[in-house]
């Protein structure tokens, strides 16, 4: 496609349901990333893919936030038993070489309410 | 760690008067400087972005950023403001050898007519 798509644009959760957000990278961009932005905030990093392989998980918050990118393409984070403090934009962004963040172009994110 | 400041969550400026954003980050080692630019209800856009070589950069928009490594800062500037420049500005780094932004918590420009 002609840039990173995210699914769905906006989701609204009730405390305690599970959710799956989607990422459609740039086709054939190598490396994918996931950030959270809080309302107000700067976006934190959460999680790094290269191809299908998961190389930096380091910024995920708890064992409830999970992520995937079964083969190398799409990539979906999920979220188990969601909290109010879930509620943010989720934020994609792929870049077409290895570990090159510096490269990286964003979708337009999903803003997720939890209520 | 990484940290990136910028001062003024908000700033106001007349249509037609200089675009002053300020951006000051913490580093032992020069990383890669950007600026992002994000409108209500969509996805970061780059601006300009420093990586290596002339430290005085130019971006879209007319906006262009000066890093300069004595003062740690990558202040954005832009001549003359237009109405369409009201956004929120994101200024953000990378470590030359890392793979993850860290951003600051933006801040938020209006335009008066």
């Amino acid at each position: 496609g002609a840039g990173v798509s995210q699914s769905p644009r906006y989701k609204v959760a009730k405390r305690g349901q599970d959710v799956a957000l989607r990422c459609d990278p740039i086709s054939g961009h190598v490396s994918l990333f996931w950030y959270q932005q809080a309302l107000g905030q700067g976006p934190e990093f959460l999680t790094y893919f290269q191809n299908e392989a998961q190389l930096d998980k380091s910024g995920l918050p708890s064992d409830r936030f999970f992520a995937e990118r079964p083969e190398g393409s799409v990539s979906t984070l999920k979220i188990q038993r969601t909290q109010q403090e879930d509620s943010a934009v989720y934020l994609c962004a792929s870049s077409q070489r290895e570990g090159q963040a510096s490269e990286a172009f964003f979708g337009q994110g999903t803003r997720l309410t939890v209520v | 760690a990484q940290s990136v400041t910028q001062l003024g969550s908000h700033v106001s400026v007349s249509e037609g008067a200089l675009v002053l954003l300020r951006c000051n980050y913490s580093s032992s080692v020069p990383p890669y400087l950007f600026w992002y630019v994000q409108y209500p209800n969509q996805g970061l856009q780059l601006l300009l972005k420093y990586t290596t070589g002339a430290t005085l950069v130019k971006g879209i928009n007319g906006f262009e950023a000066e890093f300069k490594k004595s003062e740690t800062s990558f202040h954005l500037t832009k001549p003359s403001a237009h109405m369409s420049d009201a956004a929120e500005y994101f200024c953000a780094v990378i470590l030359n050898t890392g793979n993850q932004f860290y951003f600051g918590t933006g801040t938020s420009l209006t335009v008066i007519p």
